[in-house]
């Protein structure tokens, strides 16, 4: 049973505005959770992270939101830029289970100019 | 960039042959794991290791065996390929000691098994 969710399989966003990628959860366990970026060919490259003791992180242009009672998380990206076109990874990742990460099955993002 | 070099990038190989995929790293990172990403899946855990000859399975690990006998190396070994494992294979590591250490990954092996 799929314990991440990324409900949103594409999403399309003109250059400048804000690209807002959607994440639910089923794991009350999870400690903390991740962002990651992927482009063909390449392996995922990690953007940010959060604690779940956390609601907001912030790393330039991208900021994660956790709604811990809603089981929920989001990742802002503002503005956003062409080259931010990509699969986008949802990933959850406990303490007891070494860190492994139980992924979404991603987002593709495309910023249009 | 993380250090790590996934052997090899790219395999066609038939049903029934053993295949070993290899991942190495320059990190001198505790933890290792590895992932298979297929079409509707994301990425998925097959096993990671915690240190040298300490290993544990993840949620696909059924057909595959993992050795680690130093820590810039950890081994997937298919014993006997099927076609259900064809699919792009991915290392990662994580520093795992201390403060929490996002994983980082290998640019994967895509196996073909006919």
């Amino acid at each position: 049973d799929q314990q991440v969710k990324q409900n949103s399989p594409s999403l399309s966003v003109q250059e400048g505005r804000i690209s807002i990628l959607n994440c639910d959860y089923t794991n009350s366990m999870f400690d903390y959770f991740l962002w990651y970026k992927k482009y063909p060919a390449e392996g995922p490259t990690f953007l940010i992270s959060i604690s779940s003791i956390k609601d907001k992180n912030e790393d330039g242009r991208f900021t994660v939101f956790l709604n811990k009672s809603a089981k929920h998380l989001s990742l802002h990206i503002v503005p956003s830029q062409p080259g931010d076109s990509a699969v986008y990874f949802c990933a959850a990742s406990a303490v007891r289970s070494g860190y492994a990460l139980n992924f979404g099955k991603g987002t593709s993002l495309l910023v249009t100019p | 960039d993380a250090g790590i070099t996934q052997s090899p990038r790219h395999k066609v190989t038939e049903t029934g042959t053993p295949v070993t995929l290899r991942c190495h790293q320059t990190e001198n990172h505790r933890y290792m794991y590895w992932y298979r990403q297929d079409p509707g899946h994301g990425l998925r855990l097959i096993h990671y290791s915690y240190g040298v000859k300490d290993t544990d399975k993840g949620e696909v690990s059924d057909g595959y065996s993992v050795s680690r006998s130093k820590t810039e190396d950890f081994l997937l070994t298919l014993e006997s390929a099927t076609s259900s494992q064809t699919s792009v294979y991915f290392c990662a590591i994580s520093e795992g000691v201390g403060a929490f250490q996002p994983q980082h990954f290998g640019d994967g092996t895509r196996l073909s098994i006919l």
